[in-house]
């Protein structure tokens, strides 16, 4: 039931760009992102819900195709900040459940 | 607004010894409350997941258990601690299903001895 996710580790000087990609083996009803620094809990980047949407927030945005059951996180001109570890995550059908995706190691360094 | 608050932030505890974990939440009502554990370096794995007061289900069949004994009340228990045990607990809670992000606990490092 867990997402694929895609690298699982980068490293990115600093204003350089990345993409993650997060995939699923069943249907994805909404998807969301969360970024977890070392040692501390996820926080949430955003929500993506069905119809090809995209999101933005500052410079990470976010697509989601639910025919292709894929997801992928944009991050543009990477900050020090956006150093840790992405999660993609999504409901069960039921809605109850929550799975998080198998996570991404980001790494900006100056 | 809304808080959660989880408890103990750490303990070392060693082999076959008791564990409780507990959580509350603050400002919302009949929330969804979800236990996940984290292994160092690891993803965050489902443990067991809470849609009402008493109603309790479980993801991962160890010896581990969760109770819900009041509607934002959480705790995750087990009689006796492995190895295996040991890494990072996070509590989390959601308004519904599909209805929104996860808020999470500080979460609770174990290591067991």
């Amino acid at each position: 039931q867990q997402p694929v996710q895609s690298p699982q580790a980068v490293i990115l000087r600093e204003g350089e760009d990345a993409v993650i990609n997060c995939s699923s083996s069943k249907a994805l009803y909404s998807v969301h992102w969360y970024r977890q620094k070392h040692g501390e809990a996820p926080v949430f980047l955003m929500i993506l819900l069905k119809g090809g949407e995209q999101k933005g927030h500052e410079k990470i945005s976010a697509s989601f195709n639910e025919k292709k059951q894929q997801s992928s996180l944009y991050l543009t001109a990477s900050q020090l900040s956006y150093s840790g570890t992405y999660f993609c995550g999504t409901p069960s059908n039921t809605g109850n459940q929550f799975y998080f995706g198998t996570g991404t190691s980001l790494t900006v360094i100056p | 607004s809304q808080t959660i608050h989880q408890w103990p932030a750490t303990l070392v505890q060693p082999v076959g010894s008791p564990l409780s974990l507990e959580c509350t939440v603050e400002g919302t009502s009949n929330p969804n409350l979800y236990w996940y554990r984290q292994a160092a370096g690891r993803g965050l794995q489902l443990l067991f997941y809470s849609v009402g007061i008493g109603q309790i289900s479980s993801e991962v069949p160890q010896n581990l258990s969760a109770s819900r004994p009041q509607d934002r009340q959480f705790i995750l228990s087990s009689k006796k601690l492995l190895l295996s045990d040991s890494g990072f607990y996070l509590c989390a809670w959601s308004e519904g299903p599909n209805t929104g992000e996860l808020f999470f606990g500080e979460g609770s490092r174990l290591t067991v001895l």
